[in-house]
C-alpha cells in the first residue's frame, strides 16, 4: 500500500465549477502538506503548502488538512480552462529526511470552456 | 531570479549505456533533490544533496548516483541503463535554510528514453 493515495481521475468539469481534489495518507509522521500543479511537459509548480489542520486560502485555491483523518483536499473556485493540468499532493516529515517529498499519483483535471 | 534549469531536456540512449543529467538550482539555493517521474510509479525521490553532501537517498539501485559541486549545481548519473529507466527526471531546488523546506521549486525535467 502506498503511503499517499490520490484519485488519478481524470476529472472533467465545466468552467466556473468548484473542483475538489483529495489525498489520503497513512503515515502520521507527515506533518507538512503541499499541492503542486503540473502542466503537460513541464515540471511541477508549487501552489501552496500548509502545516496545521484547517483551511488555508490563496486566491481561488483553498487547501484543507484534517490530520485526525489523514486527509487533505484542494478546492479550486471559479475554475478556468487554464487550470487544466495534473494536480499533485505532496507531504513531508519534520525530522530525518526533512526535505524529502512523498507524492500522490496526481489527478488530471480538465476544465471545459 | 532565474528558475531551475536542467540539461539536456531530452535524451535517447540504448540499454547498457550510461547517462549524466545536470541541474542548476535557483541562485543562492544550496539544496538539490532529484526525482524520477513515470506513469506507473509517479514521482519518486532519488536523493538529495546539500552543501556537496548527499543527505538522503531513496529506494533506488546503486546504478543511480549523483553529486553536487561547490556552486550547488548537481549532476545525476545512471549507469547500465535499463528500459525501465525511461522517465522524466526532475530536480528540485531549495534554499536549505530553516523554515524553507516546504518551498521546493522544480525544474522542467529531462525526458530520458531508453531503447
Amino acid at each position: 500500500q502506498k503511503e499517499v493515495e490520490q484519485d488519478p481521475g481524470p476529472l472533467s468539469v465545466p468552467e466556473g465549477a468548484i473542483v475538489s481534489l483529495n489525498c489520503t495518507y497513512s503515515n502520521s509522521a507527515f506533518q507538512y502538506f503541499m499541492w503542486y500543479r503540473q502542466y503537460s511537459r513541464k515540471g511541477p509548480e508549487l501552489l501552496m503548502y500548509t502545516y496545521s489542520s484547517g483551511n488555508k486560502e490563496d486566491g481561488r485555491f483553498t487547501a484543507q488538512v484534517d490530520k485526525s483523518s489523514k486527509y487533505i483536499s484542494l478546492f479550486i473556485r471559479d475554475s478556468q480552462p487554464s487550470d487544466s493540468a495534473t494536480y499533485l499532493c505532496a507531504m513531508r516529515k519534520t525530522s530525518g529526511s526533512a526535505r524529502q517529498l512523498t507524492f500522490g499519483s496526481g489527478t488530471q483535471l480538465t476544465v471545459l470552456p | 531570479k532565474a528558475g531551475v534549469t536542467q540539461t539536456p531536456r531530452y535524451l535517447i540512449k540504448t540499454r547498457g549505456q550510461q547517462v549524466t543529467l545536470s541541474c542548476s538550482p535557483i541562485s543562492g539555493h544550496r539544496s538539490v533533490s532529484w526525482y524520477q517521474q513515470t506513469p506507473g510509479q509517479g514521482l519518486q525521490f532519488l536523493f538529495e544533496y546539500f552543501s556537496e553532501t548527499q543527505r538522503n537517498k531513496g529506494n533506488f539501485p546503486g546504478r543511480f548516483s549523483g553529486r553536487q559541486f561547490s556552486n550547488s549545481r548537481s549532476e545525476m548519473n545512471v549507469s547500465t541503463l535499463e528500459l525501465g529507466d525511461s522517465a522524466l527526471y526532475l530536480c528540485a531546488s531549495n534554499s536549505g535554510g530553516a523554515g524553507s523546506y516546504n518551498e521546493q521549486f522544480f525544474g522542467p525535467g529531462t525526458r530520458l528514453t531508453v531503447l
